[in-house]
């Protein structure tokens, strides 16, 4: 069964303005990632969050993770054409040594 | 390029038959993760193998089987194929046994007509 659930399911937005998605998942988790995914392709690791950490930055991607209500947001800043594709919230379990991925939220960013 | 090798890329086979998805993972890296994902959904665990060892298993059909060799390399076998299995198989690596950052390859597209 999946883990963390994405929210929205899509997203479209214009160039240069923020978009964000939102995880939710369920059980106690070591860390959080996110990953881009364009359509067809293999999964691209973005950002790494452990459980322990509230916030982390990398470019133009901000990642917060609240362990008391099970979520993290993913933050995209000045958004660009090519951001276009699918994003996904994967969980390391603490129980459970695999790696669970959300349904995740297609994003659209028109020019 | 994730340096994860997964062949083939592309395979059309019909109902009842079984087929054999590769990956060779990232070099050095002793995990093996695979992963299914059906048209436009969100990716399903199936089975990890770390070192040869099973590590944790998923929503794996009993139709489904996968195996780690001594080179690290590793097998999906699909057997009785059914239309439902039509998919993309992805393969992820990683450098250890605890879940760090994933390595993917491009996946093997699954076509069962």
């Amino acid at each position: 069964s999946q883990q963390g659930e994405e929210d929205p399911q899509a997203l479209s937005i214009q160039e240069g303005e923020n978009a964000t998605m939102n995880c939710s998942y369920k059980t106690s988790i070591n860390n959080l990632q996110w990953y881009r995914q364009n359509s067809g392709r293999g999964l691209v690791h973005l950002i790494l969050i452990r459980s322990n950490e509230r916030e982390k930055h990398s470019g133009r991607l901000r990642v917060t993770l609240d362990t008391s209500k099970k979520s993290s947001s993913l933050l995209i800043t000045a958004s660009r054409a090519a951001d276009t594709a699918s994003y996904f919230c994967a969980t390391d379990e603490t129980n459970n040594n695999d790696m669970r991925f959300g349904a995740g939220t297609r994003l659209t960013v028109k020019p | 390029d994730s340096g994860v090798t997964q062949t083939p890329k592309h395979l059309i086979t019909a109902t009842g038959q079984r087929v054999t998805l590769r990956c060779s993972p990232r070099s050095g890296d002793l995990s093996v993760y695979w992963y299914q994902q059906s048209l436009d959904q969100g990716l399903q665990f199936l089975i990890q193998y770390y070192n040869g060892e099973e590590r944790a298993k998923g929503n794996i059909l009993e139709r489904f089987s996968a195996q780690q060799f001594p080179d690290l390399h590793s097998e999906l076998n699909l057997s009785s194929l059914e239309l439902g299995d039509s998919a993309l198989y992805f393969c992820a690596s990683s450098s250890s046994g605890a879940t760090g950052e994933l390595f993917f390859g491009e996946g093997s597209r699954l076509t069962v007509l």
